[in-house]
Parts: C-alpha cells; sequence; structure tokens
C-alpha cells in the first residue's frame, strides 16, 4: 500500500521567507505526484502536479516542486512567501485511479 | 464545466436522524471519491468509486454510513443514524483515473453539524 508523509505538521513564517515543504511518498511503482492547497474555508485545489519529464515542475503562485525518485521525495518551495499563502498544503500520491494524501502542513505567514 | 457540484453546502441536524449528501461529478470523470475533514483526523477517504462501482470502502467508519453511485453523473452519502460525532466537512472529488493524471477535483464541500 502507498503511503505519503509530510514531515511539518505547522510551519509558520514571515513574509518574504522561503518556504519548503516535505513530502515522501513510500510507493515503488509508477505514480504521479501533486500538491494541493486549502485556503482557510474553501475546498482543496491544485497547487501543482508531476507525472512525467521534467522532475522540477512549476505550479501556480510562485511555487514549484522538486522529484527525486532515489529519494521518494516530492518537496514544495516558494522563493517569497505572502501572507496570502496562509493555507493548508497537502501532497498526494495516485496510483491506478486511487490518490493517498499526506496529513497536511498548515502554513502561517505572518505580515 | 460546472465542477463536482455538491448538496447541500451546509446541514444541521439533530442526533439520530437521517442524513443524506449528494454529488454531482464532473461530466466523463470515471472515479468518484467521499472524503471527511475533521480537526482532530484531517482528512480521510471513507469510499471512492470507478466506473460507478465501489472499489474501497474500508474507510467508511462504520454500518451507519453507506454510498451508493447509482449512475455516472451522481452520488450520495448517507449516514442513518447520525451521531455528534459525525460533524464534519465532506468532500466530494472525481478524476479521470487510468486514462488521465489522477488529478482531483473537488466539490465545495458539505459542512454537517450534528446537535
Amino acid at each position: 500500500a502507498q503511503s505519503v508523509s509530510q514531515h511539518n505538521h505547522h510551519v509558520i513564517l514571515s513574509e518574504a521567507a522561503s518556504l519548503e515543504l516535505g513530502c515522501n511518498y513510500s510507493y515503488g511503482g509508477t505514480v504521479n505526484l501533486f500538491w494541493y492547497v486549502q485556503y482557510p474555508g474553501q475546498h482543496l485545489q491544485l497547487l501543482l502536479k508531476y507525472f512525467s519529464g521534467d522532475p522540477l515542475v512549476k505550479g501556480i503562485k510562485g511555487f514549484e516542486a522538486e522529484f527525486i525518485k532515489s529519494k521518494f521525495s516530492f518537496n514544495l518551495r516558494k522563493p517569497s512567501v505572502q501572507w496570502s499563502d496562509t493555507a493548508e498544503y497537502f501532497c498526494a500520491v495516485t496510483n491506478a485511479g486511487k490518490s493517498t494524501f499526506g496529513d497536511g502542513t498548515t502554513l502561517t505567514v505572518k505580515p | 464545466d460546472a465542477g463536482v457540484i455538491q448538496s447541500p453546502r451546509h446541514e444541521v441536524t439533530e442526533m439520530g436522524q437521517e442524513v443524506t449528501l449528494r454529488c454531482k461529478p464532473i461530466s466523463g470523470h470515471d472515479y468518484l471519491f467521499w472524503y471527511r475533514q475533521t480537526m482532530m483526523r484531517g482528512l480521510e477517504l471513507l469510499i471512492y468509486f470507478n466506473n460507478n462501482v465501489p472499489i474501497d470502502d474500508s474507510g467508511m467508519p462504520e454500518d451507519r454510513f453507506s454510498a451508493k453511485m447509482p449512475n455516472a453523473s451522481f452520488s450520495t452519502l448517507k449516514i442513518q443514524p447520525s451521531e455528534p460525532r459525525d460533524s464534519a466537512v465532506y468532500f466530494c472529488a472525481s478524476s479521470l483515473g487510468t486514462s488521465g493524471t489522477g488529478e482531483l477535483f473537488f466539490g465545495e464541500g458539505s459542512r454537517l453539524t450534528v446537535l
């Protein structure tokens, strides 16, 4: 069974700080990888995705993630966070139609 | 496309009452998922369907919960009888599974409060 581990449960940053959220998964086959974001009071929305090609993928709002196959990792990064990035971030792995989510990381950005 | 449509958006009910949550997936999507989200337990997968057939219902908490997908454009999640601990936001999501990337499209959620 596949599993997803997000290392940080809650991250607090000041505006303009750099962000990196860790994500590791435990499935050895071919997977598609996703980061979703959930703004307060809203539903989950896709931030970015990887399924093949360049392991460095760029998403919306300046976010990017790097797939490192040898480390089973798909870490999310942003060079300079904004107050509006305050949200919960979920890493997910999809294989054969089924998605497995990490526990989520709550990001709080202080103005 | 209208996206995944859920109803009701909010429901307040009393313990012991039956609750039915509804979901209309995106047309053409062949996978449908029901999730529950609470502060304590986070995001939990309850059940998912492929081509209207339930594939994995191991996340359904107990027999009080049931889900159906009578056709490709409609699914229900029923709780009978409801209990206060069922209070949560219930999300429906759909995706193009094996023929797509597996990206999930979520509905706005149904916020359930059981008094």
